[in-house]
């Protein structure tokens, strides 16, 4: 059974710091890996894909990485600011194709302190 | 465009009482899915359809819960009756099957805020 894990489950760091969250899996036949984000009382909004083929993704100040041997990913966050404070989900999906399912851990809660 | 809707965006209801949620997809997107999110954990899945099909219901609580899917495109996720461990956020979500790198990346709706009293 795919169990997914994220460490720090909460993190408080000042405004401008680079910051890593941890993300790890039990099952490494995945198909892609996808971080989201969650403010309070809202719903997910989708950071970053990464498909099992790949090793990361970029988007601004956000980079992904994924290593399946390992059953990791990582989310590397640049120069944070106070907007990114949020709750931070990671999920792989099982199956290929369009079977399966996604996953989620339980989430990273992030506050970045002016 | 449209992302996932979903409605109503908060829902109070009495334990034992019936509660609907629906759900607009991303227009073409065949696949769609039902989670429910208690407070302090990730989603969970309740169930998936693959155009009007449920393919994975094997999380839903059937003896209260129900949900369809007419014509493949919109959604409705039934509780009857509805108790207290039911409150939490219920979340719809669709994918597409095309190619290319971006597909098969989930959208979510807002969400449904359920609070049985």
């Amino acid at each position: 059974k795919q169990e997914v894990t994220q460490i720090p489950a909460a993190l408080s760091v000042p405004e401008g710091e680079n910051l890593v969250l941890n993300c790890s899996f039990t099952d490494s036949a995945i198909y892609n890996l996808q971080w989201f984000r969650q403010d309070p009382g809202k719903g997910l909004t989708s950071l970053l894909l990464i498909q099992s083929s790949q090793r990361e993704q970029t988007s601004g100040r956000l980079n992904a990485s994924l290593d399946k041997s390992s059953g990791r990913s990582t989310l590397y966050i640049a120069a944070s600011q106070p907007g990114d404070s949020a709750t931070y989900l990671c999920a792989v999906r099982t199956g290929s194709g369009n079977t399966g399912k996604l996953i989620f851990g339980q989430g990273t809660t992030l506050q970045v302190k002016p | 465009e449209a992302g996932v809707v979903q409605s109503p965006r908060y829902k109070i209801i009495e334990k034992k009482q019936p509660v609907a949620f629906w759900c607009n997809p991303i227009s073409g997107h065949n696949t769609l899915y039902w989670y429910r999110q208690n407070l302090g954990q990730g989603p969970e899945l309740l169930i998936r359809y693959e155009n009007e099909e449920a393919v994975d219901d094997s999380q839903l609580p059937k003896d209260r819960f129900s949900a369809e899917r007419l014509k493949g495109v919109d959604s409705t996720l039934k509780i009857q009756p509805a108790e207290l461990g039911d409150s939490a956020v219920y979340l719809c979500a669709s994918s597409s099957s095309g190619q290319g790198p971006a597909n098969y990346g989930y959208t979510f709706g807002s969400g449904t805020r359920l609070t049985v009293v």
